[in-house]
């Protein structure tokens, strides 16, 4: 099946810092990427979605100065985390999808990020 | 979307088929049903989806009611690395780009 790689699977920052984590499709090219966020124990959250070549669209309560999506091209995504702080410590996932059609959404494997 | 209700967590024996509901009793016609599971610390895993019709693949099949207000997912021969959370989502195919997710259904294999 198709792949999304994400990386890194985890990393560790000082307060203050910005982290970036990239996403990419290895095998097929996502039109649209979706960013998720998940705290311990509770159920993913989405964040943005972003489509090729355009500004992304961010769910209400995500800072959109705060979360930089970048979808420059058909295979990768990036989401950059601004100025983070021991509250956007999280498990952060991409996903990818191939046309307009939802059937087989392909996820990364998450990033946990901890900021101290 | 249409929300759905899934139990908070079950228990399955190894061996056994795992059969995990979920209601979507306001599902409109042209929304699909799809199975998600994720295991800890991963990203979500496709598992299976249907509109009406039961569908089987090699990881599962999914049964849905003449209805369409509820549907099952079976694992016919849980096995340890089954254990996650599993999430049951309705939507349509095409278009409205939103995937949400539940709370789904935390299914812990017995040994």
């Amino acid at each position: 099946g198709a792949v999304v790689s994400q990386h890194p699977s985890w990393v560790i920052c000082k307060s203050g810092t910005s982290v970036k984590i990239e996403c990419r499709s290895l095998d097929f090219q996502a039109t649209t990427m979706f960013w998720y966020r998940q705290f311990p124990k509770q159920s993913l959250m989405l964040m943005a979605t972003s489509n090729e070549g355009s500004k992304a669209t961010y769910e209400q309560g995500v800072e959109k100065d705060k979360f930089l999506i970048n979808h420059a091209s058909l295979t990768l995504s990036t989401l950059t985390v601004t100025s983070a702080h021991p509250e956007d410590s999280s498990f952060y996932i991409c996903s990818g999808r191939q046309g307009g059609s939802n059937e087989k959404l392909f996820f990364g494997s998450g990033t946990q990020l901890s900021v101290l | 979307d249409a929300k759905t209700t899934q139990p908070t967590s079950m228990d399955c024996a190894e061996g056994r088929a795992a059969n995990l509901p979920c209601n979507h009793s306001t599902i409109s016609g042209n929304e699909y049903v799809y199975w998600y599971r994720q295991i800890h610390s991963q990203g979500p895993q496709y598992i299976i989806h249907g509109l009406k019709n039961n569908e089987t693949n090699e990881m599962a099949s999914l049964i849905i009611t003449e209805d369409r207000k509820s549907s099952t997912l079976i694992l016919p021969h849980a096995t340890l690395r089954d254990t996650a959370v599993y999430y049951c989502i309705v939507r349509v195919d095409f278009g409205n780009e939103k995937l949400t997710f539940g709370t789904g259904t935390r299914l812990t294999i017995i040994p």
